[in-house]
């Protein structure tokens, strides 16, 4: 499973994009990336999950370049209800034992 | 459409005593998972299982704590004679083939005094 490493935490104001990077260095060919979303009490919330390029949902966008080495999720326009732990995962389409580090800490201030 | 489902929500616990968590998951998922937390920590696996089969258990402590998923009815991750280290935050999550995303329920959080 590849090792994924994100920043502790990140601060950002009401109504900016925010972005959060991942890096993947030893991403295997059949690994897809995937982020979860977790508040606090709560159980973590899948956001998006892609293989290459770029995926857009009604939540976020995912943008992984041609090497794959890292991924960047990006959140439009956030609001304070988005102030949550952000975690990326890395792991083929067979794997099953998730492995989350400490994740992102993402505060967003008024 | 239900999402997982996870009881009770929490639960306090003396030393000695046993805890029973419960999962149901998501409508027509077969494939469970069950994953413990300690405070400012990523989530752990723990184990996997279908229907009435343990898949992986190799998360589980090997001592007290033990998993089924039967055929009716929801997982039960049963943790017995808790001890204060066992106070964690317990979440299942579901699938509907074990290739496919998980998704958690809301969790169980174990306080045991």
């Amino acid at each position: 499973l590849a090792k994924t490493t994100q920043p502790i935490s990140m601060d950002s104001y009401e109504g900016q994009e925010v972005n959060i990077t991942c890096s993947h260095n030893n991403i295997a060919t059949n690994d897809y990336i995937t982020w979860y979303q977790q508040f606090p009490s709560q159980g973590p919330r899948f956001i998006i999950q892609g293989y290459k390029t770029k995926v857009t949902n009604e939540v976020a966008s995912l943008f992984i370049p041609a090497d794959r080495k890292s991924s960047t999720l990006s959140l439009p326009r956030v609001s304070l209800s988005d102030t949550a732990v952000y975690y990326c995962l890395v792991a083929s389409s067979g794997t099953y034992k998730y492995i989350f580090g400490t994740g992102t800490r993402l505060k967003v201030l008024a | 459409n239900a999402g997982v489902m996870q009881n009770p929500r929490h639960l306090v616990r003396r030393r000695g005593q046993e805890a029973r968590l419960r999962c149901s998951p998501m409508k027509g998922h077969s494939h469970v998972y069950w994953y413990r937390q300690l405070p400012e920590e990523g989530l752990k696996f723990m184990v996997y299982l279908q229907k009435e089969n343990i898949i992986d258990e190799s998360g589980m402590p090997k001592e007290r704590f033990s998993a089924e998923f039967p055929k009716e009815g929801p997982s039960i991750l049963r943790i017995q004679q808790v001890v204060r280290g066992d106070s964690a935050a317990y979440f299942c999550a579901s699938s509907s083939t074990g290739e496919e995303t998980q998704y958690f329920g809301p969790g169980t959080r174990l306080l045991v005094l």
